[in-house]
């Protein structure tokens, strides 16, 4: 079946501007998790989603991260007045289950603040 | 929180030899451990996992091992493949039903590279 998938994939955003990253998790999956990978290094935790809650906000960087699931299905990710410390690939998980079980990435959005 | 610590962060192997990769974690309410396998430019790939109740798990060529105790596990490829070249990442959650916390912390990485 169709894993998750990640629009755009790339994306350069200049200093300052507002960009959005779009999620679509697996078909039925409950759970819905953004993460943050620089370069050389593992992913980070950012914001977890269960249906349409989000119920751990605990790793967004600053009030200029957003994310929002309103159906319980696609999740977007927005960031509002980017920084160069932005830059980096954003992933985006789903899982079938309520908890932090078998999670699926999708391909991720590099991010590129110039 | 929790804190994932990785070794080696690089691991050269001759093809058909075995490749060991070493965990730790911090936070004792962890009780699920994945192992994710990232090619270059690619996603994060799940090939396998272990949840506390267990002590290891085999997959074909792959097992993981678990020591609660101590707070370490492993992941042991066998007999190995050039196509087994990537990037492994460990990482470590606990898993609460409906609530906060439901996150997984992964550690820094092993690059592997089997050598023909």
């Amino acid at each position: 079946g169709a894993g998750v998938s990640q629009s755009p994939r790339y994306k350069v955003a200049k200093r300052g501007q507002d960009v959005a990253l779009r999620c679509d998790p697996i078909s039925g999956h409950v759970s819905l998790f953004w993460y943050q990978q620089a370069l050389g290094q593992g992913p980070e935790f950012l914001t977890y989603f269960q249906n349409e809650a989000q119920l751990d906000k605990s790793g967004l960087p600053s009030d200029r991260f957003f994310a929002e699931r309103p159906e319980g299905s696609v999740s977007t990710l927005k960031i509002q007045r980017t920084q160069q410390e932005d830059s980096a690939v954003y992933l985006c998980a789903s899982s079938h289950a309520g908890t932090a079980y078998e999670q699926y990435f999708g391909p991720g959005t590099r991010l590129t603040v110039t | 929180g929790e804190n994932v610590e990785q070794h080696p962060s690089t691991l050269s192997v001759q093809e058909g030899d075995s490749a060991v990769i070493k965990c730790t974690y911090s936070d004792s309410a962890s009780n699920y451990f994945p192992w994710y396998k990232q090619e270059l430019g690619k996603r994060p790939q799940l090939i396998i996992d272990i949840r506390s109740n267990v002590g290891e798990k085999k997959d074909q060529r792959i097992a993981v091992t678990l020591n609660k105790t101590a707070k370490h596990f492993s992941l042991h490829i066998t007999e190995t493949q050039p196509e087994d070249s990537a990037v492994y990442f460990c990482a470590a959650a606990p898993t609460r039903v409906k609530a906060a916390g439901n996150k997984l912390t992964f550690g820094g990485g092993t690059r592997v590279l089997v050598k023909p």
